[in-house]
């Protein structure tokens, strides 16, 4: 079946730049996303992207998709002490209709 | 805003006890998913339903069931709790339509099994 891969933990300091990392095998994705999960909360959407996109940016973010390698990647610039959270990647295709989540890349911002 | 409202934040139950997991959403979705939040698992979905008194099983319904019997509420039953269903358990509901993947969530519900 899907799968989607994150890798579980990415510790930065406060202002460098945060890439979260994200495979799928799904080549029917259609459309690709990143969903926040501050401490205590649930999940909030940031961002997705069209699967015919190559990228996607909105404020700090910017979202990269390759899709000839099934890889989609998060950046944060100037990352910031309230932007520690865990950040679940996610894939939809045109078939089943579900959201298939990656296990979540759990994101520490060190002052 | 979109609120989708779990009725419980935390839980504590016995074994064989039942439980009733409550999610509220007040935007006229159709769809709502029932999904589990484990360390390093990720989410994975339970039961979702696209319509009034329609369910639909996902990848991990053994052990639950579910009830949709008004548009708005989605309710996550545990028939007998083991303690293997201590976990974080998150409702989400979305209008349908093309980009069904924009999901809103409500803020989980922690049960422990003792």
């Amino acid at each position: 079946g899907e799968d989607v891969e994150q890798s579980l933990f990415l510790s930065v300091r406060e202002g460098d730049s945060s890439v979260i990392n994200c495979t799928y095998t799904d080549s029917s994705s259609t459309y690709l996303y990143w969903y926040k999960q501050e401490p205590g909360a649930g999940l909030q959407l940031l961002t997705y992207i069209f699967s015919n996109m190559d990228m996607k940016q909105d404020q700090r973010l910017t979202v990269l998709l390759n899709k000839k390698d099934k890889h989609l990647s998060l950046r944060i610039a100037d990352t910031q002490t309230g932007d520690s959270a865990i950040y679940f990647c996610a894939e939809i295709n045109n078939q089943g209709g579900k959201l298939i989540f990656g296990q979540g890349t759990e994101l520490s911002v060190k002052p | 805003d979109v609120k989708v409202t779990q009725s419980s934040r935390y839980l504590v139950k016995r074994t064989g006890e039942k439980v009733f997991l409550e999610c509220v959403q007040d935007m006229d979705h159709e769809n709502m998913f029932w999904y589990r939040q484990d360390p390093g698992l990720g989410l994975r979905l339970i039961y979702f339903s696209y319509d009034v008194k329609m369910k639909e099983k996902g990848d991990i319904p053994e052990g639950y069931s579910v009830s949709r019997e008004k548009k708005e509420r989605f309710s996550l039953i545990l028939e007998s709790a083991s303690t293997n269903q201590t976990s974080m358990y998150l409702c989400a509901s979305t209008p349908g339509g093309a980009n069904t993947g924009e999901l809103f969530f409500g803020e989980g519900s922690r049960l422990t099994v003792l």
